[in-house]
């Protein structure tokens, strides 16, 4: 069974600073890893996808990198805001187009 | 508007009695899926449909069934709720021509008393 783990569950950091979420995977069998955003009562939005062949991607203070061989990925925050209090989810994409979900982390930034 | 859409949003409903959740998107993607997501549990997946004619079970579809009756349409049913299907319930769509992310819809939030 492909699992994906996410750690920390949550976490709880004051305003500016720097923060990683990690994620780890079974199966080096990947399409693409993908980090979504999701607020409370609220969908899924897509931050970062990362194919199997890149290393890493960036979006404004987010970065994400991927390391197959390891089975991990990572999403750094960089300076991090209030507004970023969400929860993160981490999604593997398997080779025949199965999405396979992280438990999330829980983010809160104190102002 | 909306890419993925879902109704009703949140609905209550008592044990046993039949009810059905409706996706739909604009997106003209092929592919959909229905998730339920849990408290510590993350997102699981019930059904999926990579075109009209083909539906195929996810990890979690018993006590489920669900219809394609459109490419843009995907609705779930639950025959006989239960309480242990009270859940956050998302639809959401990927394009196999690109096999890009998925998009999600609003998700409903569904009480089964």
């Amino acid at each position: 069974k492909q699992e994906v783990t996410q750690i920390p569950a949550a976490l709880s950091v004051p305003e500016g600073e720097n923060l990683v979420l990690n994620c780890s995977f079974t199966d080096s069998a990947i399409y693409n890893l993908q980090w979504f955003r999701q607020d409370p009562g609220k969908g899924l939005t897509s931050l970062l996808l990362i194919q199997s062949s890149q290393r890493e991607q960036t979006s404004g203070r987010l970065n994400a990198s991927l390391d197959k061989s390891s089975g991990r990925s990572t999403l750094y925050i960089a300076a991090s805001q209030p507004g970023d209090s969400a929860t993160y989810l981490c999604v593997k994409q398997g080779t025949g187009n199965q999405f396979y979900f992280g438990t999330g982390t829980s983010l809160t930034v104190i102002p | 508007d909306a890419d993925v859409t879902q109704t009703p949003r949140n609905r209550i409903t008592k044990t046993g009695k039949r009810i059905m959740l409706e996706c739909s998107q604009t997106k003209g993607h092929d592919r959909m899926y229905w998730y339920r997501q849990d408290p510590g549990l993350g997102l699981r997946l019930i059904y999926y449909s990579f075109d009209v004619k083909d539906i195929n079970k996810g990890e979690i579809s018993d006590g489920y069934s669900v219809s394609r009756q459109a490419q843009a349409k995907f609705s779930l049913s639950l025959e006989s709720a239960i309480p242990n299907q009270t859940a956050l319930y998302f639809c959401a769509t990927s394009d196999f021509a690109t096999q890009e992310t998925q998009y999600f819809g609003p998700g409903t939030r569904l009480l089964v008393l």
